[in-house]
């Protein structure tokens, strides 16, 4: 089983459409939780963290649930600039730890918006 | 504010050639520094990370090799390219111990290698 495992897509929606992106991980000592976004032959970028209690950040809302160890992200009225993969990655260095950063990645699940 | 740079950005090397990719943070002190790797169609690779100079950690056996001469530059080098070292290299730093570390990596723009 992955580490971080994810739908490759794609997820192809048209504009203005609700999408949703799920993520699980195995290793249940994970700390900390994040999506990051990478457009085509361009480096990964921090889109958000995720929280147990949910955090929303504009049109993207993120959700972590620990118990079945599953990390969503939900972007509402997708846009095209929204066209990117999505990349879920968990960190298992306990927090606030400043050495080496154990952070694995989901191979990413792509998103084209449609218009 | 923390800014990142590698380069090059791209280059076309052929077999049995030497490589030398640069990196170079500015604004934080100590960072823990990474080198990963994305080969086409896949996830990030960790290849090397280092929590100070000099200190280097492989993750996997390679044809590649990493040094930190000095605290914010990180170099990932080869002697001789394979034909499989082909794919895009990415740098990335995140907080060293002096500091809160909330757990994320920053990356730099990406170096595109393709062995001949």
């Amino acid at each position: 089983r992955k580490e971080v495992e994810q739908d490759p897509g794609p997820f192809n929606v048209p504009e203005g459409a609700t999408v949703a992106f799920n993520c699980t991980y195995s290793n249940s000592a994970s700390q900390s939780f994040f999506w990051y976004r990478q457009d085509c032959r361009k480096e990964p970028k921090l889109l958000m963290s995720v929280y147990s209690s949910g955090n929303e950040d504009g049109r993207f809302t993120a959700q972590l649930n620990r118990a079945s160890q599953y990390i969503s992200l939900l972007i509402r009225d997708s846009k095209l600039s929204d066209s990117a993969t999505y990349l879920c990655v968990v960190n298992a260095s306990p927090l606030n730890s400043g050495g080496y950063q154990k952070v694995t990645f989901g191979t990413g699940t792509k998103l084209q918006v449609i218009p | 504010s923390q800014t990142i740079h590698q380069w090059p950005a791209t280059l076309v090397q052929p077999v049995g050639s030497p490589l030398s990719l640069e990196c170079t943070v500015e604004g934080t002190s100590n960072p823990n520094l990474y080198w990963y790797r994305q080969a086409a169609g896949r996830g990030l690779q960790l290849l090397f990370y280092s929590v100070g100079i000099g200190q280097i950690s492989s993750e996997v056996p390679q044809n590649l090799s990493a040094s930190r001469p000095q605290d914010r530059q990180f170099i990932l080098s080869s002697k001789k390219l394979l034909l499989s070292d082909s794919g895009f290299y990415l740098c990335a730093w995140s907080v060293g111990s002096n500091a809160i570390n909330t757990g994320e990596l920053f990356f730099g723009e990406g170096s595109r290698l393709t062995v001949l």
